[in-house]
């Protein structure tokens, strides 16, 4: 099977502009979650999405947003960024069987200037 | 989720096994240790997974004390290609809770020649 692909793999963006990364899951798979991580922060759950529903929320503000498609693909969009918003954003789809482990993609660098 | 807590760093030498500790005395009886690790700027890759039992695949080994207050993850005979950030994650994959990791800081595996 193939694995998680996220597109793009670098972005660079500036100061009060949106950005919009996408996130194509392992077939099968109906989850899928987002993680930010940053050398500060580490490894961050953002949310999660299960059947076009948002499943779980982590704590970050509105301005960071995602949905799913009906064929499990997900985007998260970030909006009005700032620069504390660079950082290295992680897509990640299970199962839905035990054990539900995750399975990542390679994830997308986004640099705000 | 229960709290885990690892060791910031560890080194290994090529070839030796790598016993990579993680205590997570608070963990309640349905939650699963999973470990994941991450290779510089890729995604975490799943490891294995256990509940009372210890558990073995391809990868590693997977050691679970019987008070389940602590594991071992053990890499049988490193390689440099080892060489990554260690994360054990105590986790009910409950339905509500599948897609959603909280990761800690992890353990730095250095494998030297």
């Amino acid at each position: 099977k193939a694995g998680v692909t996220q597109t793009p793999r670098y972005l660079i963006k500036t100061r009060g502009q949106q950005v919009t990364l996408s996130c194509s899951p392992i077939s099968g798979h109906r989850s899928v979650s987002w993680y930010q991580q940053t050398p500060g922060q580490g490894l961050q759950f953002l949310f999660e999405y299960f059947s076009e529903t948002q499943r779980n929320k982590g704590n970050f503000p509105g301005r960071f947003s995602g949905r799913q498609f009906s064929n499990s693909r997900s985007e998260m969009n970030v909006s009005t960024l700032e620069l504390g918003d660079s950082a290295l954003y992680l897509c990640a789809s299970s199962a839905d069987m035990p054990p539900y482990e995750q399975y990542f993609g390679p994830g997308t660098r986004l640099t705000v200037t | 989720d229960a709290k885990t807590t690892q060791p910031p760093s560890m080194d290994c030498a090529e070839g030796r096994a790598a016993n990579l500790p993680c205590n997570h005395s608070t963990i309640s009886g349905n939650e699963y240790v999973y470990w994941y690790r991450q290779i510089h700027s890729q995604g975490p890759q799943y490891i294995i997974h256990g509940l009372k039992n210890n558990e073995t695949n391809e990868m590693a080994s997977l050691i679970i004390t019987e008070d389940r207050k602590s594991s071992t993850l053990i890499l049988p005979h490193a390689t440099l290609r080892d060489t990554a950030v260690y994360y054990c994650i105590a986790h009910y994959p409950g339905s509500s809770n599948t897609g959603k990791l909280i990761f800690g800081q992890g353990t730095t595996l250095q494998v030297k020649p």
